[in-house]
């Protein structure tokens, strides 16, 4: 069964520095989200992405945080300069459609560390 | 707003033991429900769903009835294996702003033991 890839699956940054995270959505998915898991909190939502831009984002995906499709496969997700609070879980997911009956594939996520 | 609230962890229980996970959810439209399961070392994984009142949604002999008038879709399962073991997560999709972000509960942890 097709999956969404995330790499690295551990990545251990210095605050203030730049980190890309990375992406493989299912090959046929149209949409692509971003969410995160604080260690001990919710999965939380940051953004969706359609037709090459943001379709909807949270409060927490501010001016740090970009996404981008800079080709036909990957999705990225970077945030400029991390802070220790950027400490989480962070999950890809991919949907043939937006609506209900077509669910979200997640990825096994990329463990973000800021020291 | 749309939030979601699931019942505390862990849950412990043996196996063929009756399971409940109780989730009640909150919405400004007329949302569709889901439940996650993330066994150790995975991603987030679709259990089952439900996307309109009294649809039953059931995968793996989990079963969440979608219940409007109590705004709740509980997670059952009538006997447990040692291989259910895993965190379980209710979450939302509020279709009517046109948009597909999940809201999710906290999880709850499920053991079971032989």
């Amino acid at each position: 069964e097709p999956e969404v890839t995330q790499t690295p699956s551990h990545q251990v940054t210095q605050m203030g520095q730049e980190v890309i995270l990375r992406c493989v959505p299912i090959s046929n998915h149209l949409y692509f989200y971003w969410y995160r898991q604080i260690l001990g909190q919710k999965v939380e939502f940051l953004v969706s992405f359609y037709n090459n831009e943001i379709s909807e984002k949270s409060e927490i995906f501010d001016d740090q945080f970009s996404v981008e499709r800079p080709d036909g496969s990957n999705f990225t997700l970077k945030i400029r300069s991390t802070k220790l609070e950027d400490s989480a879980m962070y999950f890809c997911a991919s949907s043939e459609a937006r609506d209900g009956n077509q669910p979200q594939h997640f990825g096994d996520g990329t463990r973000l560390s800021i020291l | 707003g749309n939030s979601v609230t699931q019942m505390e962890g862990p849950v412990t229980l043996s196996e063929e033991a009756f399971l409940t996970i109780n989730c009640t959810y909150t919405a400004t439209g007329y949302p569709s429900l889901f439940w996650y399961v993330q066994y150790p070392g995975e991603g987030l994984q679709l259990l089952l769903k439900a996307t309109k009142a009294d649809d039953k949604g059931s995968n793996k002999g989990f079963e969440a009835t979608y219940r409007k008038e109590t705004t709740s879709f509980h997670l059952e399962k009538g006997s447990v294996q040692v291989s259910d073991s895993a965190v379980y997560f209710c979450a939302l999709s509020d279709r009517s702003r046109g948009a597909n972000n999940l809201f999710f509960g906290t999880g709850t942890r499920l053991t079971v033991i032989p």
